[in-house]
């Protein structure tokens, strides 16, 4: 089985700017969950989808958002890029939602903010 | 408010020896709760986790954690430590507030297994 794949792995882009980061899930995955990991922050949640529709959300402001497709694939898209967005994102897929399963990870984006 | 701890940054263990990585948890209700290690250049992976039942966990690897309800504790142990076994490890608690969920993470503990 092929594992959750994230592209692009890395990302340079400028304050202002907007991003937009993809996930593929495990098949057979419905749930998608995104963080963010930085070194003072840790591994922060952002979102979770399940079946194309937002299910749970952390404590981020509006300008993290995200959509999941018919096959599970999932965006994340950050507008008005800040310094401080500079992290690790990282993507991860589960077979149902709420936290109840394990979740298998992806190797992350790196995204740079200049 | 809903926490995750592991007190130590850092710990050191010989190879052969006993590990313990500490987590305890604050979270209202009953704890799911999970250990994910990251191995550098490799993606988190999942080792384990406890939703009910018994209070001793078995995962992967030859890893194992204890859920003490009382201590609000989930420590990750193996008997014996192999220096492939040097990552950095990740509690978790799942947080629910109203019908939200999320996931509550450590700022995780960096194992060092020494030959």
């Amino acid at each position: 089985k092929a594992g959750v794949t994230q592209t692009p792995r890395y990302l340079i882009k400028t304050r202002g700017q907007q991003v937009t980061l993809s996930c593929s899930p495990i098949s057979g995955h419905r749930s998608v969950s995104w963080y963010q990991q930085t070194p003072g922050q840790g591994l922060q949640f952002l979102f979770e989808y399940f079946s194309e529709t937002q299910r749970n959300k952390g404590n981020f402001p509006g300008r993290f958002s995200g959509r999941q497709f018919s096959n599970s694939r999932s965006e994340m898209n950050v507008s008005t890029l800040e310094l401080g967005d500079s992290a690790l994102y990282l993507c991860a897929s589960s077979f149902g939602e709420g936290y109840s399963y394990e979740q298998y990870f992806g190797p992350g984006t790196r995204l740079t903010v200049t | 408010a809903q926490s995750v701890a592991q007190p130590e940054d850092q710990v050191n263990v010989a190879e052969g020896n006993p590990l313990t990585v500490k987590c305890t948890y604050s979270v209202s209700g009953n704890p799911y709760l999970f250990w994910y290690v990251q191995y550098p250049n490799r993606g988190l992976q999942f080792l384990l986790k406890y939703i009910t039942g018994d209070n001793l966990v078995k995962g992967s690897y030859g890893f194992e954690a204890e859920f003490n309800k009382s201590q609000t504790s989930f420590h990750l142990k193996k008997p014996s430590a192999l220096v492939s076994d040097s990552a950095l490890y990740f509690c978790a608690v799942r947080d629910r507030l109203d019908s939200n969920y999320q996931l509550i993470w450590g700022a995780g503990t960096k194992l060092i297994i020494k030959p």
